[in-house]
């Protein structure tokens, strides 16, 4: 079936340094999404990619899906303690449910 | 506007025990996701109600059933429960493919 591996599983940085995640897919996507969990929290979608070679921007998170439509990036810029948390990426094939990564782990050390 | 409620937030079950845990959408959301979240892992899918009825469902054994009910609320029932079983429950909602996630239920088998 349909899986997504994501790498780094842990990434330590020092506050300003900055972060990038990696996420591939097995399969072609439809779409990719990103979600963040802070710690003890539950996931909160950050974004969705759609289109080959997409690139989006929020503030210092620069999120990239590839030509190919089987891989995708998170860079954050100049990480920030708030910026700790688990990022998942979640592709999806047509309809089908969203399969999600097992995340990337951010530690920020002020 | 209130977002996705779960309840309970914390359970504790013993071996063989059946457990429901319970589910209400985001207000205006008519499709209702199940995750389990084991620790240190993503969310992984379990099924999706729409209308009532169970429209998808992951790689998740009978014993993992569920219900919607007319006003979209939805509960996660869990038959003959295993020490394997403990993890976060996570309900979302969705609207546009976008999840929304609830703060979960924190299962404990012993």
């Amino acid at each position: 079936g349909q899986q997504v591996m994501q790498i780094p599983q842990y990434q330590h940085v020092q506050e300003g340094e900055d972060f990038t995640t990696y996420c591939n897919s097995s399969t072609t996507l439809s779409n990719i999404q990103w979600y963040k969990q802070r710690p003890g929290g539950h996931p909160v979608f950050l974004i969705q990619l759609v289109k080959s070679g997409e690139v989006k921007k929020q503030k210092r998170l620069t999120f990239q899906f590839g030509e190919a439509k089987k891989n995708s990036s998170l860079h954050i810029t100049a990480t920030q303690t708030t910026d700790v948390g688990t990022y998942f990426c979640a592709g999806r094939v047509g309809n089908t449910p969203l399969v999600f990564g097992k995340g990337t782990r951010l530690s920020v050390i002020a | 506007d209130a977002g996705v409620t779960q309840s309970p937030t914390h359970l504790i079950k013993t071996r063989g025990q059946q457990v429901t845990l319970r589910c209400s959408p985001k207000s205006g959301h008519d499709t209702v996701s199940w995750y389990q979240q084991a620790l240190g892992q993503g969310p992984q899918f379990i099924f999706q109600y729409y209308e009532e009825e169970e429209r998808q469902r992951g790689n998740f054994p009978d014993r993992f059933s569920g219900h919607q009910f007319p006003n979209y609320s939805s509960e996660l029932n869990v038959n003959a429960l295993l020490l394997g079983d403990s993890a976060l429950y996570l309900c979302a909602s969705s609207l546009g493919g976008r999840l929304y996630f609830g703060p979960g239920t924190r299962l404990t088998v012993t």
